[in-house]
């Protein structure tokens, strides 16, 4: 079975403070694509990234970071002096090799910045 | 126009009524879904179409019906609705099959609301 768990279902942090969304997977396949998506006011999901399971190089775009440890499944995504604008919601969501075009969502962390 | 549209954005129907939503890509991919999204609630896939085949249908009510007539248009049809059905209605689209990631991208979505 697969499954993602986003453990913060909200987070609050004053403007410019650098903020840290947790992502934790499940997978039996050794091939799996991870992803993460923003959900802002206006409800479209943008998709921000896709990381491969052999490729464990972390990534930055910007103040954008993100963190993909193997060995703790997990696939962090941190927000470096975060902005009003970064309020959104944020998805993680795993696809399995095997899984042919099915993604699976994690349940979402609400995130606003105070100004 | 360029990526994934979908229309109307906002819809008000009868439990009575039968009224359609439209989704286009403009991506050249070969992967469509239908995803509702209610408040307070994850991501729930509907239907996934596969090169014009649909691949999964997720047990979704009978009063919602999918039609995708080409690899770019993906259609859900409403007829006798429920209030509970009220929600935010997302398409996407991807290249199917584990060509590449396989990530999807969204349209803005439909806010549908059941009175």
């Amino acid at each position: 079975a697969q499954k993602v768990t986003q453990a913060q279902t909200e987070i609050s942090v004053v403007e410019k403070e650098d903020v840290t969304l947790d992502c934790v997977y499940e997978t039996r396949d050794t091939t799996y694509y991870l992803f993460w998506y923003k959900q802002p006011p206006s409800g479209e999901l943008v998709f921000l990234i896709r990381r491969n399971s052999f490729d464990e190089q972390n990534e930055i775009s910007g103040r954008y970071s993100w963190n993909f440890q193997k060995s703790t499944s997990s696939f962090n995504f941190t927000i470096t002096a975060s902005q009003v604008v970064d309020s959104a919601v944020y998805f993680c969501a795993l696809r399995g090799y095997s899984s042919a075009s099915k993604i699976i969502f994690g349940s979402g962390t609400r995130l606003s910045i105070r100004p | 126009e360029t990526g994934v549209t979908q229309t109307p954005r906002h819809l008000v129907m009868g439990m009575t009524n039968k009224k359609s939503l439209k989704c286009e890509q403009h991506l050249g991919h070969n992967a469509m879904y239908w995803y509702k999204q209610s408040a307070k609630k994850p991501l729930e896939l509907m239907f996934v179409y596969s090169l014009e085949e649909r691949v999964e249908n997720n047990s979704v009510p009978s009063r919602f019906s999918p039609e995708c007539p080409n690899s770019s248009h993906l259609f859900l049809h409403l007829h006798t609705l429920q209030p509970e059905d009220s929600a935010l209605y997302l398409c996407a689209s991807s290249q199917a099959r584990g060509a590449g990631g396989g990530e999807q991208y969204f349209g803005p979505g439909t806010r549908l609301t059941v009175t």
